[in-house]
């Protein structure tokens, strides 16, 4: 079972570049969100998409954008990256009703020189 | 001030001590409980999940809901050096698709042979 898969796992940008990062799941669920871990901040929440063709602004979403572009897929994008965004990022899917955890992909680790 | 706070540590223990991991909480909306390990590099993994108080039991691990003092608990019998990991503590508002869950910071846990 795959179940969250995030590409790439690695990345590193120089200031002002753009990228994505993928993110898809097999699990049939409506929710995805994307977070990101810093030492010391533990996990904060970029943005989520609560379901196929909505996105709403978690914690901390300056300087990023997302799509969530069908039920499987759900993207995050830096459009001019910053060293600040130097993180880990991982995206996360959960499903409805009582079956409402989160399972997580394996993260991407961006570093911005 | 976070809705979901939790001591960093870092928590030395020796092996086969028992091991008690907490979080607080301030949004009394909150159904739905969770914690997560998070091994060094890795993604966050599902440890235990409820959502009423009380306790619930898995092997060496028990979770624990105190609802009236926005307090869950989660004990690690018998800790062994493969317990050795972050523990992250995570909590929703309900089971609509639109809520996202909240983390602590996240508990460093060593346990030395």
């Amino acid at each position: 079972n795959a179940g969250v898969t995030q590409t790439p796992k690695f990345q590193v940008l120089k200031t002002g570049q753009s990228m994505t990062l993928q993110c898809a799941q097999d699990m049939n669920h409506n929710s995805m969100y994307w977070y990101r871990q810093d030492p010391g901040m533990g996990l904060r929440l970029i943005y989520y998409s609560a379901s196929e063709g909505t996105t709403d602004k978690g914690e901390v979403p300056n300087g990023y954008n997302v799509s969530r572009l069908n039920k499987r897929e759900f993207s995050l994008r830096l459009e001019s990256a910053a060293p600040s965004q130097t993180s880990v990022y991982f995206c996360a899917s959960s499903g409805r009703g009582r079956d409402t955890e989160a399972f997580f992909g394996q993260g991407t680790r961006l570093t911005v020189v | 001030q976070k809705e979901v706070e939790q001591d960093p540590g870092p928590l030395s223990v020796p092996e086969g001590a028992i091991v008690s991991l907490n979080c607080t909480y301030s949004n009394s909306a909150f159904q739905y409980f969770m914690w997560y390990r998070q091994y060094s590099r890795k993604g966050p993994e599902l440890l235990m999940y409820t959502y009423s108080s009380g306790n619930k039991e898995d092997g060496r691990f028990t979770a624990q809901v105190d609802k009236s003092s926005k307090y869950i608990s989660l004990f690690i019998r018998d800790s062994q050096p493969s317990d050795s990991a972050t523990y992250l503590c995570a909590m929703k508002q309900g089971s609509n698709s639109g809520y996202a869950l909240n983390f602590g910071k996240g508990t460093s846990l060593l346990v030395t042979p």
